[in-house]
């Protein structure tokens, strides 16, 4: 059971490039998120979907993009990256249903952009 | 509005003695979930121990006991006998049913345990 697969672990970015951070569960959850975690902020929700083809913002959205075709991937697309995108972002997910599941969180990427 | 605040930015702990980790929370929720997780440097998410809304008891999981008051929206953590591999970031979080059920997380504590 690989649980919550996130790719790539590092990347480099130059400043208006784009790209997609990967992330993959097997199980079976409906509820998956993005945070990006920075320095005395803790975490921070980007984006959030609680089912295929249903996502929405979550408190720090702008400057990316998710889509959720399949139960299974919920990508986050960086559309031209800015310096303030450098963090470490997680995926994490877990049952929709019931305050009593918790999260089940990727390795995390740690994305720099120069 | 759903806050959770985590007052202690850093804390120290000698080796072997208890370490209280402060956790407090503002919902509008009657039913909720209250959980802690560790992030040591290597950078992972480890979950510790979970509190529901309505259990009566503290939760317990090894060295680890969460103290509920719910009366006055507190959740902290305590760690018992510490170890060096204590030494990690701590995040206290919260799953309402009402909001969503997304998650709300603090701004963590950064634990150091002292050998």
């Amino acid at each position: 059971n690989a649980g919550v697969t996130q790719t790539p672990k590092f990347q480099v970015l130059k400043t208006g490039q784009s790209m997609t951070l990967q992330c993959a569960q097997d199980m079976n959850h409906e509820y998956m998120s993005w945070y990006r975690q920075d320095p005395g902020m803790g975490l921070r929700l980007i984006h959030y979907s609680v089912g295929a083809g249903i996502t929405d913002q979550g408190e720090v959205p702008n400057g990316y993009n998710v889509s959720r075709s399949t139960t299974e991937d919920f990508p986050l697309r960086l559309l031209s990256a800015a310096p303030s995108q450098t963090s470490v972002y997680f995926c994490a997910s877990s049952p929709q249903r019931g305050n009593y599941y918790g999260y089940t969180f990727g390795s995390g990427t740690r994305l720099t952009v120069v | 509005a759903q806050k959770i605040t985590q007052t202690q930015p850093g804390m120290f702990v000698q080796e072997k003695e208890a370490v209280t980790l402060d956790c407090t929370y503002d919902t509008s929720d009657q039913s909720y979930g209250l959980f802690w997780y560790k992030q040591p440097s290597s950078g992972e998410m480890i979950f510790l121990i979970y509190q529901g809304s309505y259990d009566e008891q503290n939760a317990t999981e090894g060295r680890y006991s969460l103290n509920f008051q719910k009366a006055r929206k507190s959740a902290n953590l305590v760690i018992s006998a510490s170890q060096l591999g204590d030494s990690a970031m701590y995040f206290c979080a919260m799953r309402g049913a009402n909001t969503g059920n997304q998650f709300y997380f603090g701004t963590g504590t950064s634990l150091t345990v002292i050998p």
